[in-house]
């Protein structure tokens, strides 16, 4: 079956700009956690999502928000874009009563 | 919060030889996982693997609960095994993963 697919893959954005990346997760997943990654800081965990409900939150500033649709797909937002955004954003899937997580191939965001 | 430490940061390797990664975490955890960073950024999943040992191929892994750490054996490595290796764990049901810095490994031929 399809794995955790994300979209866009590469975009470059000005700052105070926003972005919107997306996350399908693998069927019949209906958990979807995003991360960041970057080289300074490494892999940091952003949010979770189970059946459209928020259920853990990293350290990170209010501008980074996000959302999980009925169908299990999810978006998260940046708005007022900083160059420190600049990042690899990767989103993961879990499967309910699973224990492994499944990762896209990520969404590259340049913030110019 | 919870500390995962991964060592050697960078290994170089020979085609061919064996390696040992280990991954060293500050508290229990219910959830451990090993992944390979490829070229492109994605991250694979190696091993779920919170206590034992699991074999997959040329890849095993081993975690020892009780003494909080784990250890990722790669023999005869090839060179498409280069790529960061990360361990994360979780602890309670938190659903977040904790990354270690990741072990960069080169294999040349």
């Amino acid at each position: 079956k399809a794995g955790v697919t994300q979209t866009p893959r590469y975009l470059i954005k000005t700052r105070g700009q926003q972005v919107t990346l997306s996350c399908s997760p693998i069927s019949g997943h209906r958990s979807v956690s995003w991360y960041q990654q970057t080289p300074g800081q490494g892999l940091q965990f952003l949010f979770e999502y189970f059946s459209e409900t928020q259920r853990n939150k990293g350290n990170f500033p209010g501008r980074f928000s996000g959302r999980q649709f009925s169908n299990s797909r999810s978006e998260m937002n940046v708005s007022t874009l900083e160059l420190g955004d600049s990042a690899l954003y990767l989103c993961a899937s879990k499967g309910v009563g699973g224990n492994t997580i499944y990762f896209g191939e990520g969404s590259w965001l340049t913030v110019v | 919060g919870i500390q995962v430490e991964q060592s050697p940061p960078d290994l170089i390797l020979q085609e061919g030889a064996n390696s040992t990664l280990r991954c060293n975490f500050s508290d229990s955890v219910n959830n451990l996982q090993w992944f390979h960073q490829n070229p492109w950024g994605q991250l694979i999943n190696l091993f779920y693997i919170p206590s034992g040992t699991k074999q997959n191929g040329r890849l095993s892994a081993t975690t020892v609960a009780t003494e909080r750490y784990s250890l990722l054996y790669i023999s005869s490595s090839q060179t498409t095994d280069s790529g960061v290796y990360f361990c994360a764990v979780e602890k309670g049901g938190s659903e977040k993963l904790v990354f270690g810095k990741g072990t960069k490994l080169t294999v040349n031929p």
